[in-house]
């Protein structure tokens, strides 16, 4: 399977705790995305990287949550001292170069903070 | 934050009949995606129209955009019972150096066998 994979694809944790999610993106893919979305809303934006480097931070992503893309490959989204509040759908997409921006996205992970 | 307003939030439709969503938008746009997601499921991407495109089709798809009104719809015909899903539609902007999409709210299909 040629897709983006994200893992894994449910994590419940206690309030306080760390979490982190792995996505790989489409090998041939040098942009990768995270966006965050809850129930019943339509996601949003997080951040975005370009091969290693992050281009582009929402005002969603606080200080409690940090982003890497060490390799220009696969990518973490690492959230510190969870709280209920963070209880969502992380999503991952990627899309090659060019100016149309065509998305694919992941399956998803969802997180539950109790 | 959310782009705009899918309309309507939720549609019930018989099987096969035809089914119309409709997007409202705020800014200067690239292009605008739709998108499909099953329940709890990731996001599925169906057709992408460049600004500079008034109508695109894509099997049972037809999108249409209308810049001047800042507005998308997304018609799926001969629906079935499998395109029961939320559909989305996304936007990128305009500037350059952003890649980021912003999604609307959704429009909940329920197409009843």
């Amino acid at each position: 399977d040629t897709g983006v994979s994200q893992d894994p694809r449910h994590k419940i944790t206690k309030r306080g705790q760390n979490v982190t999610f792995r996505c790989d993106p489409i090998s041939e893919h040098n942009r990768l995305y995270w966006y965050r979305q809850t129930l019943g809303q339509g996601p949003e934006f997080l951040t975005y990287f370009q091969n290693e480097a992050q281009l582009e931070k929402s005002r969603l992503l606080s200080d409690r949550f940090s982003a890497e893309r060490p390799k220009g490959s696969f990518s973490t989204l690492e959230i510190q001292r969870t709280e209920q509040g963070d209880s969502a759908m992380y999503l991952c997409a990627s899309s090659s170069s060019g100016s149309w921006n065509e998305q694919f996205f992941g399956p998803g992970t969802r997180l539950t903070v109790l | 934050s959310q782009q705009g307003e899918e309309d309507p939030q939720a549609l019930s439709i018989q099987e096969g009949e035809n089914a119309t969503m409709n997007c409202s938008y705020k800014t200067s746009i690239n292009n605008l995606q739709w998108y499909r997601q099953n329940s709890g499921r990731g996001l599925v991407h169906l057709i992408l129209i460049r600004s500079n495109e008034r109508e695109k089709h894509s099997g049972r798809l037809r999108v249409t955009l209308d810049t001047s009104k800042k507005s998308s719809s997304l018609l799926i015909t001969a629906s079935r019972a499998a395109d029961t899903a939320s559909y989305f539609c996304a936007t990128k902007d305009s500037g350059a150096g952003s890649y980021q999409l912003t999604f609307g709210k959704g429009t909940k299909l329920s197409v009843i066998p």
